[in-house]
């Protein structure tokens, strides 16, 4: 398995302001996710982040909100842009390691905004 | 999006219990995996089922890939205390590909 460092591991913001969040793995990777978990709830897939194109963003995420950086194959970033306290939420990163090892999972963002 | 239904949504059961949840989508999937996720941490990865009809064990936990495609069971033989989480299902239509999660089932156990 990869050992997934996520930077902040918490936050608490001012609504309006934007927060980046990094996602770092020990090995070099081909696919990472970014994940959302609201308070109590499942993990829902905001994007993949692919290496040197554009992210690819699921129904009802946007790159104006949620833009992703993918410069290298062990490195991603996250950005929540002008957060209200609808954004409060766990984010985490994931990776997949290839061949038949599934996705593996970093210990996520708590995010608050006030 | 689409997520799985897991049931039950949640349990409290007693140690040294067994206990069973499953998962169902109405949706074909070709892989599916079973995670647990303790307070302040990313959901750890327990179970991975490729091959429909598929039973795999680690430890005390079983799992099995329903034959259609649709559904997924997971088992914990002789609970312990520290078996409190909230486990979820995930599916994906291949090995290489975006998770979907299902609800989840929180589960306590006492002593």
């Amino acid at each position: 398995s990869a050992v997934i460092s996520q930077k902040p591991s918490r936050d608490i913001c001012q609504r309006g302001t934007s927060l980046t969040i990094q996602c770092q793995v020990d090995s070099q990777v081909t696919m990472m996710f970014w994940y959302r978990q609201q308070p109590g709830q499942s993990l829902t897939l905001i994007a993949t982040a692919n290496q040197g194109s554009e992210a690819t963003y699921e129904s009802g995420f946007v790159i104006d909100k949620f833009p992703i950086s993918r410069p290298n194959l062990t490195f991603s970033t996250l950005t929540v842009s002008n957060m209200s306290p609808e954004d409060s939420s766990i984010y985490l990163c994931s990776v997949d390691l290839g061949g038949d090892r599934p996705q593996h999972f970093g210990d996520g963002t708590r995010l608050s905004i006030l | 999006g689409q997520q799985l239904n897991q049931s039950p949504q949640s349990m409290f059961i007693q140690e040294g219990e067994d206990v069973s949840m499953n998962c169902t989508s109405s949706s074909i999937f070709n892989t599916w995996l079973w995670y647990k996720q303790d307070p302040g941490e990313g959901p750890v990865l327990l179970i991975a089922l490729y091959k429909a009809g598929e039973l795999t064990s680690n430890g005390r936990l079983t799992a099995q890939f329903g034959i259609t495609r649709k559904d997924s069971f997971l088992n914990i033989s002789a609970s312990i205390p520290s078996d409190v989480g909230i486990y979820f299902c995930a599916g994906s239509t291949g090995t290489a590909s975006k998770l979907t999660f299902g609800t989840g089932t929180r589960l306590q156990v006492t002593l």
